[in-house]
């Protein structure tokens, strides 16, 4: 089955601690997102690549890091330098060729700082 | 800074009866508006996707409309059910960057 995958579900860490959330498509789509959800917000983008080697930053990329070494891959680093890093965070891709930008999302991370 | 705004925030309906709600976007700049259902534990699943002024798209009891010229999308759901409870997602994507900014969604809740 294609699809996107996250892990893991939950993931705790300590305050001043980088952690990496990984986002795994087997869609073989070129674009590939990550947003991020806090209450009573919509969807925030943070990064996002057209393709392989190259992204760009979304509205609240202060904070966060992205690789796209492999086209099925996007992972996204939260760095000690993000102020509120507890939030869920959904990873999506497209097909960005095609046209429309449907995106197809993970099921998402939530990552609690303490 | 470029925003789209989604209104009501929530809303209550009773099953069986029909609602509708409103996305508000950029009227410059436009490439597509997208419509997401997000139902609670699972991920957004994309509804509609909507490139052209004036269009209508439909599934199901779930409809919606297109004007790009004053910048607004409605969703209507007819005749509502209990598995239309959910969060209602609309995403405009511009054609400058093809950045895609999501609003805040409408929940909607159908009562029994």
């Amino acid at each position: 089955d294609g699809g996107i995958t996250q892990s893991p579900k939950y993931l705790f860490r300590k305050e001043g601690q980088n952690v990496t959330l990984s986002c795994e498509q087997n869609l073989n789509h070129d674009a590939m997102y990550w947003y991020r959800q806090d209450p009573g917000q919509g969807l925030r983008l943070i990064y996002y690549s057209q393709i392989v080697n190259d992204f760009q930053k979304g509205d609240i990329a202060e904070g966060y890091s992205v690789s796209r070494e492999k086209k099925e891959s996007f992972p996204l680093t939260v760095t000690s330098a993000q102020k509120n890093p507890t939030a869920f965070y959904l990873c999506a891709s497209s097909i960005a060729t095609s046209g429309t930008y449907e995106q197809y999302f993970g099921p998402g991370t939530r990552l609690t700082v303490t | 800074i470029l925003n789209v705004e989604q209104s009501p925030q929530s809303l209550h309906v009773q099953e069986g009866d029909s609602t509708n709600f409103t996305c508000s976007f950029p009227s410059s700049n436009f490439y597509a508006l997208h419509w997401y259902r997000w139902e609670t534990a699972k991920s957004p699943e994309a509804l509609f996707v909507m490139t052209l002024n004036g269009d209508e798209k439909k599934k199901g009891q779930i409809s919606a409309t297109l004007n790009t010229k004053e910048g607004y999308s409605y969703l209507y759901i007819k005749g509502s059910q209990p598995e239309d409870s959910a969060t209602y997602l609309c995403a405009f994507i511009t054609n400058r960057d093809d950045k895609i900014i999501f609003g805040k969604g409408t929940r909607l809740h159908i009562l029994p």
